[in-house]
């Protein structure tokens, strides 16, 4: 049974530039979380993704977006990068929108240059 | 609003020494608890849980219980390893249930041979 996955795995981009990370929940999710971990800080909750809405939002801008697929599957997409942007992204799922367990993906390490 | 402050790092202790990590929340009502443990480039992932005042929550030798009246959840564990060596993070989901979690931010714990 394959976990949460996410691509790609490291990503390099320059300011002012869009990126878009992807996330397969895992199976048998269909609530798709993601966070932002600076480095050496705890996850902050970005949003969460159930029946391909965003149901919960945290202090994050709206060049932050995403978007969920009738597969479950979800991207997060962030537009007009800056170099506090420089993260580690996880994407976690759960079986459903009651349940606080989650599972994390091995995330995304974005840096912005 | 809700929030998780836990000892500030790095922890370094010899192998088969007894370990505590301190965890306070603050919280409205009662929040579930959990300790995250994320080993070096991999995902975070759940270590315990408590869902509900004097409950203790225990996985892989470690152990922690839910003190409503201290507003705490320590991680401990009578004898570490090498192996134990990583990030843990104490973390809550609010009385809500609004299913985000909310993350301290985090203790590097070194076990020297």
């Amino acid at each position: 049974d394959a976990g949460v996955t996410q691509s790609p795995t490291h990503l390099i981009k320059t300011r002012g530039q869009q990126v878009t990370l992807r996330c397969s929940p895992k199976s048998g999710h269909d609530t798709v979380s993601w966070y932002q971990q600076a480095l050496g800080q705890g996850p902050q909750f970005i949003f969460q993704y159930y029946e391909e809405e965003e149901r919960q939002r945290g202090n994050f801008p709206d060049r932050f977006s995403g978007h969920q697929f009738p597969n479950y599957s979800s991207e997060l997409n962030v537009n007009a990068l800056l170099l506090g942007d420089s993260a580690l992204y996880l994407c976690a799922s759960s079986l459903d929108r009651t349940s606080y367990e989650q599972y994390f993906g091995p995330g995304t390490r974005l840096t912005v240059t | 609003g809700d929030s998780v402050t836990q000892m500030e790092g790095p922890v370094t202790l010899s192998e088969e020494a007894f370990l505590t990590i301190n965890c306070t929340y603050t919280a409205t009502g009662y929040p579930s608890l959990f300790w995250y443990v994320q080993y070096p480039g991999e995902g975070l992932q759940l270590l315990l849980k408590a869902t509900k005042a004097d409950d203790k929550g225990s996985n892989k030798g470690f152990e922690a219980t839910y003190r409503k009246e201290t507003t705490s959840f320590h991680l401990e564990k009578g004898s570490v390893q090498v192996s134990d060596s990583a990030v843990y993070f104490c973390a809550l989901t609010p009385m809500n249930r609004d299913d985000k979690i909310i993350f301290g931010k985090g203790t590097r714990l070194h076990i020297l041979p």
